[in-house]
């Protein structure tokens, strides 16, 4: 099977712009999560998709908004970009179960200048 | 909520030697699940071993042994005959199973960062 695929892999955007990146989940998973990872904050959750339904969400503003297609392919967008923004941005499948492992996409990394 | 903390942020280990990398956890669920990922530095996060808060033997997957000990709230990654391969950011992370509306969110403690010497 083929893995999670996150496309852009780079990302250089300036303030204030929006950006929309993608997640192609492994065939089969219906679930699907996104997290932001910083030097200074981490790894921190910011919501996943199930059957094209938010099941949780994270504590981020409301600038940052995803959404699920039926073939479970996912994207998440960020609205006026601030600095802060830049970081390493990772999505992870899975079929959705209890216990499941969750596979991740090699990231999306966005520069925001 | 629920809280992650590796307190070894970096470590050196010697080639083909063992090493146990540190995870402590605190959470009042009773159903919940521990994962290890690997981070090297292309930055994709490799999934190495799950212990759930139920299972009574301490998991095993390869060279990768988890060391969990329930009512210390600890779950250590043991990492035998260490290669080369292995240098990259090791996160301890912890999920919710007690209802389905908990989801998949991973709740990661800060990581530990291990470099292999030859």
């Amino acid at each position: 099977k083929a893995g999670v695929t996150q496309t852009p892999r780079y990302l250089i955007k300036t303030r204030g712009q929006q950006v929309t990146l993608s997640c192609s989940p492994i065939s089969g998973h219906r679930s699907v999560s996104w997290y932001q990872q910083t030097p200074g904050q981490g790894l921190q959750f910011l919501f996943e998709y199930f059957s094209e339904t938010q099941r949780n969400k994270g504590n981020f503003p409301g600038r940052f908004s995803g959404r699920q297609f039926s073939n479970s392919r996912s994207e998440m967008n960020v609205s006026t970009l601030e600095l802060g923004d830049s970081a390493l941005y990772l999505c992870a499948s899975s079929s959705g179960g209890a216990g499941d492992k969750q596979f991740f996409g090699p990231g999306t990394r966005l520069t925001v200048l | 909520a629920q809280k992650i903390t590796q307190t070894q942020p970096g470590m050196f280990v010697q080639e083909k030697e063992a090493v146990t990398l540190d995870c402590t956890y605190d959470t009042s669920d009773q159903s919940y699940g521990l994962f290890w990922y690997k981070q090297p530095s292309s930055g994709e996060m490799i999934f190495l071993i799950y212990q759930g808060s139920y299972d009574e033997q301490n998991a095993t997957e390869g060279r990768y042994s988890l060391n969990f000990q329930k009512a210390r709230k600890s779950a250590n990654l043991v990492i035998s005959a260490s290669q080369l391969g292995d240098s990259a950011m090791y996160f301890c992370a912890m999920r919710d199973l007690r209802t389905k509306a908990a989801g998949n969110k991973l709740t990661f403690g800060g990581g530990t960062r291990v470099l292999v010497k030859p």
